[in-house]
């Protein structure tokens, strides 16, 4: 069966500092991948996504940036973060095939407080 | 672009139907989906309908669509303290890797 992995479940970092969130999926092959920000308001906006190893598709320009070093890996990273930074951060997958009746599988997400 | 419209609230008692709306504007909406958010977790698939479909039904949950308005309900039957989340609604074109996602409604189920 397929399962998503999402670490760390919180995280609280230093103004300035960098940042690494890591995302993992088994059981499928070639998913797409998707990183999500939510904040307070609980709308939830498309950080990045991705549909093969090496292709990222930015969906707002920040701080933030992503990358796709395996199939099933999708990381989220900063060099330097700031307090806007903080929010809960969601990792999602998708099967690749157009069928859409699967939807989203999302994980568990990552609390970040930036302080 | 393409956009999803929710109430952000609504409050029922325990036991009784909830009704949670959406609407939406993208005519070649494919799918629609329901998602539930407990607090400090990850969305959840609920449910789903395709658009030619009028109506899905699974245990509690009732789905509508009525695709001329552009509006999905979500209905819980008998609803429980337990079914207290966010709810999400959200549309997928086929043609596009990337689903739109409404703002979420609150449930608050009061015993």
């Amino acid at each position: 069966s397929q399962t998503i992995h999402q670490w760390p479940a919180t995280l609280v970092q230093p103004v300035g500092s960098p940042l690494s969130l890591e995302c993992t999926v088994e059981g499928t092959s070639n998913p797409n991948l998707y990183w999500y920000r939510q904040a307070a308001g609980r709308g939830l906006q498309l950080l990045f996504y991705s549909v093969g190893i090496g292709q990222i598709s930015s969906e707002v320009p920040q701080n933030l940036s992503a990358s796709r070093p395996q199939d099933r890996q999708f990381i989220l990273s900063s060099k330097k973060l700031l307090l806007s930074d903080s929010g809960f951060y969601l990792c999602a997958w998708r099967t690749a095939n157009r069928g859409g009746s699967y939807g989203y599988t999302f994980g568990s997400g990552t609390r970040l407080t930036v302080v | 672009g393409e956009d999803v419209e929710q109430s952000l609230f609504l409050s029922v008692r325990e036991g009784d139907s909830s009704v949670i709306n959406c609407t939406y504007t993208d005519s070649s909406s494919t799918y629609l989906y329901w998602y539930k958010q407990e607090p400090g977790a990850g969305l959840q698939l609920l449910t789903y309908i395709f658009s030619n479909m009028d109506m899905k039904q699974d245990q509690r949950l009732t789905v509508l669509l009525n695709k001329k308005d552009k509006h999905l309900s979500l209905r819980i039957a008998d609803t429980q303290t337990g079914d207290s989340a966010i709810y999400f609604c959200a549309e997928w074109e086929g043609g596009s890797y990337i689903p739109t996602f409404g703002r979420g409604t609150s449930l608050i189920v009061h015993p």
